[in-house]
């Protein structure tokens, strides 16, 4: 079973709706869960961060942590061409004094013009 | 200037030719990383550091190696470069622990082995 799993898509949305990305991990422990945006051929680039249960909004991004459930989602709202890229979610495991991170395969997100 | 830089950004070379690849940040994190990424694997770590004395392996660490040189600087090789390291190889760094480990990632080297 893989430690963080999303749907690797491609996932294609309309420009002004709402893109929808879900990534599910296996270690209950978990603490503290990211969301890059990679661009192709580009590093990861830090989106949001989230450490307790519930939304956290910045601008039109929002994520949405649910550790009984063991998912982390993003939101983008009134999505726009620049956010095509690939989206991955990465997890800080709860091995004490482990700070590796470890990293989905991530989601192509493709917004339709 | 980028806080974290790579070097070199391109490299093509022949199997069998040991390739250093550099990394230098200004971020004054203690933490780095290297990672490779290939296409649906994401990104697999290859080593780690969390000072300059501190040295451990990642999930595929075999036919590399690494050096630390100093806080800022952390150096990947391959000592005998073969086709299937053909990948694209990210630097990370991170500061203190209480941000969660939050990583920042280097512009990338492609690295292509003939």
């Amino acid at each position: 079973q893989k430690e963080v799993e999303q749907n690797s898509g491609p996932l294609s949305v309309p420009e002004g709706a709402i893109a929808s990305l879900n990534c599910t991990y296996s270690d209950r422990g978990s603490q503290s869960f990211f969301w890059y945006r990679q661009y192709s051929g580009k590093s990861p680039e830090l989106i949001m961060s989230i450490y307790s249960n519930g939304d956290k909004e910045d601008g039109r991004f929002t994520a949405q942590l649910n550790k009984a459930s063991q998912y982390v989602s993003l939101l983008i709202r009134d999505s726009q061409p620049s956010d095509s890229a690939t989206y991955l979610c990465a997890v800080n495991p709860s091995n004490f004094g482990n700070e590796k991170l470890t990293f989905g395969t991530g989601t192509r997100l493709t917004i339709i013009p | 200037d980028a806080d974290v830089t790579q070097t070199p950004r391109n490299r093509i070379t022949k199997t069998g030719k040991r390739i250093m690849l550099e990394c230098s940040q200004t971020k004054g994190h203690d933490r780095m990383y290297w990672y490779r990424q290939d296409p649906g694997l994401g990104l697999r770590l290859i080593y780690y550091s969390f000072d300059v004395k501190d040295i451990n392996k990642g999930e595929i660490s075999d036919g590399y190696s690494v050096s630390r040189q100093a806080q800022a600087k952390f150096s990947l090789s391959l000592e005998s470069a073969i086709p299937n390291q053909t990948a694209l190889y990210f630097c990370a760094t991170s500061g203190w622990a209480g941000d969660g480990n939050t990583q920042y990632f280097g512009p990338g080297t492609r690295l292509t082995v003939l």
